[in-house]
Formats: C-alpha cells, sequence, structure tokens
C-alpha cells in the first residue's frame, strides 16, 4: 500500500461549489503539506502543519482552507471553486529532524478541474 | 528575482551522454538541498539531498552544491532515455518548508 494517498484521484467540478481533498499518509510523520502544481510554475506551497495544532499558510493559500484532522490525515478545502484552481493538487509528508527541513515524501496527485 | 531559479529547457543530451542540470537560489541561510525527478502526470520523486558544500554522488547522480556562490547542480552520468522527465529543485530557505524551482526538463535522445 502506498505511504501517502490522495482522495479523489481526479475530479471535475463547477464554478462555486465546495470541494475536499484528502490526504492520508502512514509514514508516520508529524509535518504535511499541500502544494499545487501548474505547467510551468513548479510547486507552490497551499498551507502546511506541523502537527494538529501548527497549520500555517504557505505562499498561496487565498481560496484554500485545511484541516488537520489527526496526525495522519490533512485535507484541504476549496470553499467556492473558480477555474484558476484548476491546476494538479500534492498533498506531501516529511519527518521531524531537528531545524533542518528534511525530505518531503509526495503523495500520488489530485487532478481538479473547475469548469 | 525568483527564490529558486531553474533553466526550463528541454535540455536535450544523447543517451550515454553527462546531463547537466543547474539551480540557483536566493537565500544565503539555506541549509538542504534536494533534487526530485517528476514524469509527466506523476507526482515528485527523491533523486537526491545534500547539504553540506561539495559533492556528493548516488550512483549515476551527482549533487554539487557551492554555497558562495548559491548554487546546486546535478549530474547525471549514462544519460538514459528513462531519465527523461522533469527535474525540480527544492531548497529550504528557512521558512520551515521547501521552495521549489519551476523544473528543468531533460530529453534523452535514444
Amino acid at each position: 500500500d502506498a505511504d501517502v494517498t490522495q482522495t479523489p484521484r481526479n475530479r471535475i467540478t463547477k464554478t462555486g461549489k465546495r470541494i475536499m481533498l484528502e490526504c492520508s499518509q502512514t509514514k508516520g510523520h508529524d509535518r504535511m503539506y499541500w502544494y499545487r502544481q501548474d505547467p510551468g510554475l513548479g510547486l507552490r506551497l497551499i498551507y502546511y502543519s506541523f502537527d494538529v495544532k501548527d497549520i500555517n499558510k504557505g505562499e498561496i493559500s487565498d481560496g484554500y482552507s485545511v484541516s488537520r484532522q489527526a496526525q495522519a490525515k490533512f485535507s484541504l478545502s476549496l470553499e467556492s471553486a473558480i477555474p484558476n484552481q484548476t491546476a494538479l493538487y500534492f498533498c506531501a509528508t516529511s519527518d521531524q529532524t531537528g531545524k533542518v527541513t528534511d525530505t518531503q515524501y509526495f503523495g500520488p496527485g489530485t487532478r481538479l478541474t473547475v469548469l | 528575482q525568483k527564490e529558486v531559479e531553474q533553466n526550463s529547457g528541454p535540455l536535450s543530451v544523447p543517451e550515454g551522454a553527462i546531463a547537466s542540470l543547474n539551480c540557483t537560489y536566493s537565500d544565503r541561510g539555506s541549509q538542504s538541498f534536494f533534487w526530485y525527478r517528476q514524469y509527466s502526470g506523476k507526482s515528485p520523486e527523491l533523486i537526491m539531498s545534500i547539504y553540506s558544500n561539495g559533492d556528493k554522488e548516488d550512483g549515476r547522480f551527482t549533487a554539487q552544491l557551492n554555497k558562495a556562490s548559491q548554487y546546486v547542480s546535478l549530474l547525471i552520468r549514462d544519460s538514459q532515455p528513462s531519465d527523461s522527465a522533469t527535474y525540480l529543485c527544492a531548497v529550504d530557505t528557512g521558512r520551515r518548508a521547501l521552495t521549489f524551482g519551476s523544473g528543468t526538463r531533460l530529453q534523452v535522445q535514444p
């Protein structure tokens, strides 16, 4: 079984709809992240969480919210989806090893299309 | 200026040649550096991590870090068509999360 799973893998929705993307991990890592990827723009950080009570905005958090339900689960919500949120979304996890950021492990991604 | 910059490519090399991928970063306080490989439509997977100045070798891959010049590079020896992918450079800029470059697309010609 995959260490980091994302559901759904593909989703098509309409403008204005609320949508939730879910991420689960069995790696036992404390840190979890949500990124979006657009062609030519690389990975951009939306939100990250270092534990259940520590949630932080990334560089592009507007229009998104998150929930860390447990150490293993981190959900991303689009309260009112808009077409420019069409992208490939990745969840990632990493272990906590002092002050240096450790390797991040990525889920398979969710391809979201907002019509 | 972007925090992490990469040439978007494509970088085209013949099979068996050395591919050289470069990345520059702006924050002198950065401490950890990563190279990820990403096939089209797939998730990034870690190739190499490097924390100290100098070279780090792993099989056909060598990462090079020069903190004074603020660049990190990835060399791929004996390039294979299966190495054709986008290579992402990621840097810990001290903000508790990684910052990624936009990636360099590598094409290895058979």
